[in-house]
């Protein structure tokens, strides 16, 4: 089944505990993106990449990383994380930059 | 700056009759632009795009209409069925490149049986 799956679906965390969300297409798509969903502020793109090793800033990148270093995974890091990143999370990959998005189920993180 | 505004932020139709979403944009570089539509605890789903060399495209129920001039677009769904409550997102990019995605803040649509 064509999907996008993230992990861990909740999450708990601390302030500045190093935490890694995963993401991962079974689509051989090229383009993969991160965003968050907040209340009266709908989905903010964080970081997007066009391909394996090609990255770039979304709108609201400050105090998250991403990398892609295979073509069907493309993690989210929050270093140091802080309660402002509470929120919720979307994956997301499309063949190709132009291409209707394919969303995963999102993850529900909570930084107290 | 929002460059992406739907300021309807709920929508009440009745089951059968048309349901009308809109959205606004300020960047004139935008030129594809797409709808979402999301259940709760779930991710968004596709529903329809339109590239700016269109001023309408259909699918189904669903079409999107692109007012260039006045930086807006429309969603019509007809007939609304209940099973299209939901929270609808537009979206806009541009094919200069930069494949940058910037959505609006969401319309909920209640379709009342």
């Amino acid at each position: 089944e064509a999907q996008v799956t993230q992990n861990p679906r909740y999450l708990i965390t601390v302030t500045g505990k190093k935490l890694t969300v995963t993401c991962s297409q079974n689509m051989n798509h090229e383009y993969m993106s991160w965003y968050r969903q907040d209340p009266g502020l709908g989905l903010r793109q964080i970081y997007y990449s066009m391909n394996v090793e090609v990255t770039d800033k979304g709108d609201v990148p400050e105090g998250y990383k991403v990398s892609r270093k295979e073509k069907r995974n493309f993690p989210l890091i929050l270093e140091s994380p802080s309660p402002n990143q509470t929120s919720l999370y979307f994956c997301a990959s499309s063949l190709r930059g132009l291409n209707e998005q394919f969303f995963g189920p999102g993850t529900r993180l909570t930084v107290l | 700056d929002q460059q992406v505004k739907q300021n309807s932020p709920s929508l009440s139709v009745q089951e059968g009759r048309i349901s009308i979403l809109n959205c606004d944009y300020t960047n004139s570089m935008f030129d594809y632009f797409l709808w979402y539509k999301k259940y709760p605890a779930e991710g968004p789903t596709f529903l329809i795009s339109i590239s700016s060399i269109k001023d309408k495209n259909e699918d189904g129920r669903f079409t999107v209409f692109l007012n260039k001039s006045a930086k807006h677009l429309s969603l019509h769904i007809v007939p609304s069925q209940p099973g299209d409550s939901a929270v609808y997102f537009c979206a806009a990019t541009s094919y200069s490149g930069t494949y940058k995605y910037i959505f609006g803040t969401g319309t909920r649509l209640k379709v009342l049986a």
